[in-house]
């Protein structure tokens, strides 16, 4: 059971926009910075979002990010192909003074 | 910039090994460090990180007195050194530069392709 939760899956058509949650509480969340990562298949993560909602020189403006509370999002808009991966959010948290990770979300692009 | 891990193996339970990671393409001795792992099949998980000057460590609960990090700025290296291995440790082994050079850790900005571990007897 992760710290942050998200959904285990998302999907969209091409050219649509999806969003993934990121729960989480107080500990972590409500008082820190939120991460996303990209996976694609067969390779390392990729830092896609820090700070809850800056893009890492490289990455494409159709990823956004935000957060809301206890609460995070990431946005893809012109859903593409390509964009087929598992996305992971991340943060630091108080309770165990650790780098916590969500579950992850397998994003289909249908 | 580019990490590449080394180290990784089949090992008994209860067993040690040691895995390294070697840095090039930027200043090593200018950001914290992080292994994450993730087991086959699943998601990642934050092993352990340590800053810029080797006085700030952190460690995942579920290693926390048996896995020891260090670095070594001079050779632009990092490693983990992990004891008494059980089966549940068994995953891919990244190691990741942090944005930044303490702890609490940033994002984390550049990775290596892993290196394997399996605890099996």
């Amino acid at each position: 059971q992760s710290v942050l939760t998200q959904p285990p899956s998302a999907s969209g058509t091409p050219g649509q926009t999806v969003t993934i949650s990121c729960s989480g509480s107080g500990s972590n969340i409500g008082s820190y910075y939120v991460y996303w990562y990209q996976q694609l298949p067969g390779t390392a993560p990729k830092l896609l979002i820090y700070r809850n909602n800056q893009r890492p020189s490289g990455v494409p403006d159709r990823f956004s990010g935000s957060k809301s509370s206890t609460s995070a999002s990431l946005a893809i808009s012109g859903l593409r192909s390509e964009d087929e991966a598992d996305y992971y959010c991340a943060a630091w948290d108080d309770s165990v003074s650790g780098r916590v990770f969500g579950g992850g979300t397998r994003l289909t692009v249908l | 910039m580019q990490l590449v891990e080394s180290g990784g193996g089949l090992v008994q339970p209860g067993r040690s090994l040691r895995l390294s990671c070697a840095a090039s393409g930027f200043s090593f001795d200018d950001y914290a460090m992080h292994w994450v792992r993730q087991a086959p099949g699943k998601g990642l998980e934050w092993v352990s990180g340590i800053n810029w000057n080797s006085r700030g460590t952190g460690f995942a609960d579920s290693v926390e007195g048996r896995f020891i990090i260090s670095r070594d700025n001079a050779k632009n290296s990092l490693y983990l050194q992990m004891n008494d291995l059980r089966a549940e440790d068994t995953a891919l082994y990244y190691c990741a530069k942090d944005m930044s050079a303490q702890l609490p850790p940033e994002g984390f900005d550049v990775w290596g392709q892993g290196t394997m571990v399996t605890v099996s007897s």
